[in-house]
């Protein structure tokens, strides 16, 4: 099993560009989450996938963030218009069910000059 | 207002001593509790858990602790090996209620293992 795979690993961005943020869960995984990771905030939960639908997106920032999960093999985390306080790194993990276990990703470090 | 706190950011000890690492919380909805250990340009990784209902578990080297009249748990690995030094994570979630899927983490303690 590769685990959770995040791409791309590392993306330097101007501000006001899209960044496209890609994950691939665990194959036979349902809850799909993602987080990110800055140093005053520690880990935060931004959204969080069942089943491919999203049941919580409470944590996102604001409207410039979105996610999708089209089928239960992928889903996106997408900054339009990319600011330099979203530099951070962006987790996604992935469960069975409610498995505390999460597994994540390595991680993709957003820089945003 | 962070409801889980690790108020050491280091702890360095020497290899083979015993390394404990705390975490306090304030949400007493919380009734499972993790640690995660995270290497430099890798995720966290899932150590070891307890519930609410035990006082303490063990899993080879590593025992957490739990204290729930102090809201307060701690990590324990004994003996401390140098690869051991990463950063540790404490997590709760409320498996109880609407959010019972939303781990909240501690900002984290790195602990530096010295030979």
């Amino acid at each position: 099993d590769a685990g959770v795979i995040q791409s791309p690993r590392h993306e330097v961005t101007e501000m006001g560009q899209e960044v496209t943020l890609r994950c691939k869960p665990i194959s036979g995984h349902n809850s799909l989450f993602w987080y990110r990771q800055t140093m005053m905030r520690g880990l935060e939960l931004l959204i969080y996938f069942n089943n491919n639908v999203p049941i919580d997106d409470s944590g996102m920032p604001e409207d410039r963030f979105s996610a999708k999960m089209p089928n239960a093999s992928f889903s996106t985390l997408k900054i339009q218009p990319s600011e330099p306080r979203d530099s951070a790194v962006y987790f996604c993990a992935s469960a069975e069910g409610i498995n505390y276990g999460y597994t994540f990703g390595s991680g993709t470090r957003l820089t945003v000059v | 207002d962070q409801q889980v706190k690790q108020n050491s950011p280091s702890l360095s000890v020497q290899e083979g001593r015993i390394s404990i690492l705390n975490c306090d919380y304030t949400n007493s909805m919380f009734d499972y509790f993790l640690w995660y250990k995270k290497y430099p340009a890798e995720g966290p990784t899932f150590l070891i858990s307890i519930s609410s209902i035990k006082d303490k578990n063990e899993d080879g080297r590593f025992t957490v602790f739990l204290n729930k009249s102090a809201k307060h748990l701690s990590l324990h690995i004994v003996p401390s090996q140098p690869g051991d030094s990463a950063v540790y994570f404490c997590a709760a979630i409320p498996r109880r209620g609407g959010s019972n899927y939303k781990l909240t983490f501690g900002k984290g303690t790195l602990l530096t293992v010295n030979p």
